[in-house]
């Protein structure tokens, strides 16, 4: 198992690109979020997903999209990238069991800087 | 409390030095708590899941226990090892149990 693959690690982007953060898992989980990191603010959550087809907003919503077209993929796309959005991405997965108690796998990261 | 909150921020402690943390959350509409451990430029790494009011876990070293009715955990590490360092975080689930609240992570350095 590859476990939770995002690519790219690395990534600079202009104000108002375009980009999608790709995120794949090959452990057939159900639930797949992207979280965003910043400095001193901990791990916040960007979207998430309960399964395919199934989308919805976590605390940090705005600027980002999402979508679940299969269980494995659960791409971001940003829009028009601004320097605020500048950080660290992580994309994690966990197995739908009992609600709320599974483990959740994260990616390696990918770095993200806007100028 | 509103959010989950971790204390202290950072902490340097001495190798051989036990040492603990902790996580204030919550206490409504309680479903888990999660531990991490996240080393620099790696991803973070489950360390406990807790469910239940006075669970407590232990994999090797490090044990970790939960008060759900205070709305707390406590972190410990015993004779803590420079390969300790790292930062812990703490995860509530929240709302419809589908959504992980972190806190900001308590930063272990643990000097040789």
């Amino acid at each position: 198992n590859a476990g939770v693959t995002q690519t790219p690690k690395f990534q600079v982007l202009k104000t108002g690109q375009s980009m999608t953060l790709q995120c794949a898992q090959d452990m057939n989980h159900e639930y797949m979020s992207w979280y965003r990191q910043d400095p001193g603010m901990g791990l916040r959550l960007i979207h998430y997903s309960v399964g395919a087809g199934i989308t919805d907003q976590g605390e940090v919503p705005n600027g980002y999209n999402v979508s679940r077209s299969t269980t494995e993929d659960f791409p971001l796309r940003l829009l028009s990238a601004a320097p605020s959005q500048t950080s660290v991405y992580f994309c994690a997965s966990s197995y739908q069991g009992l609600a709320g108690a599974d483990t959740q796998y994260f990616g390696p990261g990918t770095r993200l800087t806007v100028l | 409390i509103l959010n989950v909150e971790q204390s202290p921020q950072s902490l340097h402690v001495q190798e051989g030095d036990s040492t603990n943390f902790t996580c204030s959350f919550p206490s409504s509409n309680f479903y888990a708590l999660h531990w991490y451990r996240w080393e620099t430029a790696k991803s973070p790494e489950a360390l406990f899941v807790m469910t239940l009011n006075g669970d407590e876990k232990k994999k090797g070293r490090i044990s970790a226990t939960l008060n759900t009715k205070e709305g707390y955990s406590y972190l410990y590490i015993k004779g803590s090892q420079p390969e300790d360092s790292a930062t812990y975080l703490c995860a509530r689930t929240s709302g419809s149990a589908r959504q992980l609240t972190f806190g900001s992570g308590t930063q272990l350095t643990v000097l040789p």
